[in-house]
């Protein structure tokens, strides 16, 4: 199974917004609406910023929204700020064989 | 709050195996919401889904197919931890292992981190 395919970067300037692609197939992105998102700082674990496409949890700002379509989702980040620099990562359940993929990952610099 | 707490060494021989444990606090092991998981982090991987165990009237475990033949994932519900186990290691193992919490198909909580190096 290969991971799904992200922008390796993406850069913006504070108050701008910037897009993240998240690139599968009919057997996982397209095929199940269970895509999530991750943010991770240097050092730290992951955390889960969107879940279920379009959910977000309780404590993460709604400048954070996600979407998609077809064979690919995406996560936008709204009013950028200087700690939303850090590595995003999706990641789409693949089916009761494969179970989950992750994406390649996307470095955010806020200009 | 769910706090996943890692241990286990960071330096494993070629050929050996792998063990880390993650201690569970604010839920358990045994619940029949969550699944409980084992993620990596490597340079030439990137995040990558190695496995899961959970309890619906009896335990199931779910392993990736790159490491099926190696890992094993296993509950302790007398200290409400679950651990990794991962085989015949090569230097390709070397990662950063998490555990995390699996609700509503993804991960809400994650531990820390470890990093596991295998020397040759």
């Amino acid at each position: 199974q290969s991971a799904l395919t992200q922008p390796r970067s993406v850069s913006g300037s504070p108050g701008q917004s910037v897009t993240i692609s998240c690139t599968g197939t009919s057997s996982d992105v397209g095929g199940y609406d269970y895509v999530s998102w991750y943010q991770q700082h240097p050092g730290k674990a992951p955390k889960l910023m969107i879940s279920d496409v379009t959910k977000r949890p309780s404590g993460v700002p709604d400048r954070f929204s996600g979407s998609k379509s077809g064979n690919t989702a995406s996560l936008t980040i709204s009013g950028l700020q200087a700690e939303d620099e850090a590595d995003y990562y999706c990641c789409s359940f693949a089916g009761s064989y494969t179970f989950y993929v992750f994406g390649t990952g996307t470095k955010v610099t806020v200009l | 709050q769910v706090q996943l707490q890692q241990s286990g060494p960071g330096l494993v021989k070629a050929s050996q195996t792998l063990s880390l444990t993650c201690a569970i606090s604010g839920d358990s092991v045994s619940t029949i919401n969550a699944a409980w998981t084992w993620i990596r982090l490597s340079p030439w991987r990137g995040l990558e889904w190695l496995g899961r165990t959970y309890y619906r009237s009896k335990w199931f475990y779910d392993y990736a197919i790159s490491v099926k033949s190696r890992i094993a994932i296993n509950p302790d519900t007398s200290k409400n931890q679950f651990s990794l186990q991962l085989s015949s290691v090569t230097p390709e193992d070397t990662a950063v292992y998490y555990c995390a919490r699996e609700f509503s198909s993804c991960q809400d909580s994650w531990g820390l981190g470890t990093l596991v190096t295998v020397s040759s």
